[in-house]
């Protein structure tokens, strides 16, 4: 089954404990984007990535590191976490290639089912 | 202003009847438009997209853009409580590899 798989699917840490949360596509896709979902701000989006080592801050990509080692996975990791990371996390990949267009004109995302991290 | 705008609802609806979801946005950029369906606990899914102005339709869901108005629509008919979830209409400028902006997403309720 063609599929985003995240773990863990909810967390609850202390301020400044590392954690990764990872993210892991079987779909071959070459872009791969991190969301945070929070009440009355809706989704926006903290990191992306076109291929293998290329990354790319997005909106909210203050706290937050990523990297891309290896096509199918895309790890978010959170070096010293702060209670406003508090939020459900979304791993979200999509066919998209720099250079090219997707076959539907448009990066079309899939997305995981979701991480709920609670930073105490 | 907010680049892209949502009313959160809820919206609340009898079985049956045809829902009406909206969204305004101000980036005139903006040539993509998707709309995604959340369930609750789940993430995000793709039900409709279209590009620049125009029509869609895809069984009981139409989508609209007015590029002049910057006004998006989803319609449903014959809507049922299976409907019931979060839709978020989302916009990209071009392939859209610096990602979609989401609006806030309707809570939508069919109530059987």
């Amino acid at each position: 089954e063609a599929q985003v798989t995240q773990n863990p699917r909810y967390l609850i840490t202390v301020t400044g404990k590392k954690l990764t949360v990872t993210c892991s596509q079987n779909m071959n896709h070459e872009y791969m984007s991190w969301y945070r979902q929070d009440p009355g701000l809706g989704l926006r989006q903290i990191y992306y990535s076109m291929n293998v080592e290329v990354t790319d801050k997005g909106d909210v990509p203050e706290g937050y590191k990523v990297s891309r080692k290896e096509k199918r996975n895309f790890p978010l990791i959170l070096e010293s976490p702060s209670p406003n990371q508090t939020s459900l996390y979304f791993c979200a990949s999509s066919f998209w290639a720099s250079g090219l267009i997707a076959p539907s004109g448009a990066n079309v995302l899939t997305f995981g089912a979701g991480s709920r991290l609670t930073v105490l | 202003q907010k680049e892209v705008e949502q009313d959160p609802g809820p919206l609340s609806v009898p079985e049956g009847a045809i829902v009406s979801l909206n969204c305004t946005y101000s980036n005139s950029a903006f040539q993509y438009f998707m709309w995604y369906r959340q369930y609750s606990r789940k993430g995000p899914e793709l039900l409709m997209y279209t590009y620049s102005s125009g029509n869609k339709e895809d069984g009981r869901f139409t989508a609209q853009v007015d590029k002049s108005s910057k006004y998006i629509s989803l319609f449903i008919r014959d809507s049922q409580p299976s409907d019931s979830a979060t839709y978020l209409c989302a916009m990209s400028r071009g392939g859209g590899a610096d990602g979609l902006t989401f609006g806030k997403g309707t809570h939508l309720i069919i109530q059987p």
